[in-house]
């Protein structure tokens, strides 16, 4: 069975914090892709990255950066100096590896509230 | 590049009525996806299509609940009768439909049931 745990239900920061969004995954696939989406109150999810299971490098895109760890089963999120944009509900979510069928399972989500 | 389309936006109706909504994936996207977010959860998926075939719908509760996709493009999630426990947000999301591609996901559809 596949399971997504975000602990961190809601995070404040004040603006230009850094801050870092837990994410721990289960699976007995070897093969799975992991991502992270953003939903901003419009409500829309908004796709950030996409990582598979054979490779552990981490990823900086700008501000946000991604700590992908196997030992631990964690892809944490970190977003450096954040910004009131940021302000939104992150998800994370595993898919594994399987023909056909392409379901996503999510985390409970991770509520951001940056405070100016 | 236009994204995925779903209407309406926001519906409200009393228990044991019916409702319908739609979705337009992006073009050439064969995969399209039905989501149902309750407020708190993460989304929670009801519906998988590829082209016009149903890929998993092992979570869709069949005895309310239908959907279709008529001639592999646009798609209509159904629930008749809809009960109190329905009212989450409905999403609909497309992809190119192979396991590493992202999903991109419409505004959604707000159901609340009274």
């Amino acid at each position: 069975a596949q399971k997504v745990t975000q602990a961190q239900t809601e995070i404040s920061v004040v603006e230009k914090e850094d801050v870092t969004l837990d994410c721990v995954y289960e699976t007995r696939d070897t093969t799975y892709y992991l991502f992270w989406y953003k939903q901003p109150p419009s409500g829309e999810l908004v796709f950030l990255i996409r990582r598979n299971s054979f490779d552990e490098q981490n990823e900086i895109s700008g501000r946000y950066s991604w700590n992908f760890q196997k030992s631990t089963s964690s892809f944490n999120f970190t977003i450096t100096a954040s910004q009131v944009v940021d302000s939104a509900v992150y998800f994370c979510a595993l898919r594994i590896y399987q023909t056909g069928a392409n379901n996503l399972f999510f985390g409970t989500g991770t509520r951001l509230t940056v405070i100016p | 590049e236009a994204g995925v389309a779903q209407s309406p936006r926001y519906k409200i109706i009393e228990k044991r009525q019916s409702v319908a909504f739609w979705c337009n994936p992006i073009s050439g996207h064969a995969t399209l996806y039905w989501y149902q977010q309750i407020l708190g959860q993460g989304p929670k998926l009801l519906i998988q299509f590829q082209n016009n075939g149903v890929v998993d719908d092992s979570q869709l509760p069949k005895d309310r609940f239908s959907a279709e996709r008529l001639k592999g493009v646009d798609s209509t999630l159904k629930i008749q009768p809809a009960k109190l426990e329905d009212s989450a947000v409905y999403l609909c999301a497309s992809s190119l439909g192979s396991a590493r591609n992202e999903q991109f996901f419409g505004p959604g559809t707000r159901l609340t049931v009274l």
